[in-house]
């Protein structure tokens, strides 16, 4: 098994461009989510969702939206990048109810 | 915010010694886990323990749980340079929260 898989792992954007993140995981996990990391702030929650075609909001969801058709795939797309976005950015799954997360590399994003 | 916070934010100890981090939470919790982050890495799950619980033990490490207290101590004995990284507790109620991260290094 792959786990958690994440690209791309680095990424310059500028300001006002769009992209999207992959996530995807092959542990056929129903929970899966999307954290920012900031120096001194933790793991901020920004989407998550709980099974195919359920998405809901985290802490931190402005700017970002996410979408759910499959079991396995869980991206996360920047509308307009802002300076304010750059950040690490962590995809996790797990199984459901409260199990531990499994987590990606991590994908490195600069807005310049 | 839902986050807890984690004490020390930073930690420095000798190889060999123990290390203790604290974490202090905000809501009610079903669980609550301990992760670990190499620098650069995603976070790796070590241990969970339940809102029932009140101590728990895997391998060198030793958590306790205070709900009373909104609070959670991760022990590492006998402290290894491997074990340097970042700790960070995360409560789970209806989704995952987590701290700010306590940062270990081990001198060898």
């Amino acid at each position: 098994n792959a786990g958690v898989t994440q690209t791309p792992k680095f990424q310059v954007l500028k300001t006002g461009q769009s992209m999207t993140l992959q996530c995807a995981q092959d542990m056929n996990h129903e929970y899966m989510s999307w954290y920012r990391q900031d120096p001194g702030m933790g793991l901020r929650l920004i989407h998550y969702s709980v099974g195919a075609g359920i998405t809901d909001q985290g802490e931190v969801p402005n700017g970002y939206n996410v979408s759910r058709s499959t079991t396995e795939d869980f991206p996360l797309r920047l509308l307009s990048a802002a300076p304010s976005q750059t950040s690490v950015y962590f995809c996790a799954s797990s199984e459901p109810h409260e199990t531990s997360l499994h987590f990606g590399s991590g994908t490195r994003l600069t807005v310049v | 915010s839902q986050q807890g916070e984690e004490d020390p934010q930073a930690l420095s100890i000798q190889e060999g010694e123990n290390a203790t981090m604290n974490c202090s939470y905000k809501t009610s919790i079903n669980n609550l886990q301990w992760y670990r982050q190499n620098s650069g890495r995603g976070l790796v799950h070590l241990i969970l323990i339940r809102s029932n619980e009140r101590e728990k033990h895997s391998g060198r490490l030793r958590v306790t749980l205070d709900t009373s207290k909104k609070s959670s101590s991760l022990l590492i004995t006998a402290s290894r340079a491997a074990d340097t990284a970042s700790y960070f507790c995360a409560t789970t109620g209806n989704q995952f929260y987590f701290g700010t991260g306590t940062s270990l290094t081990v001198i060898p």
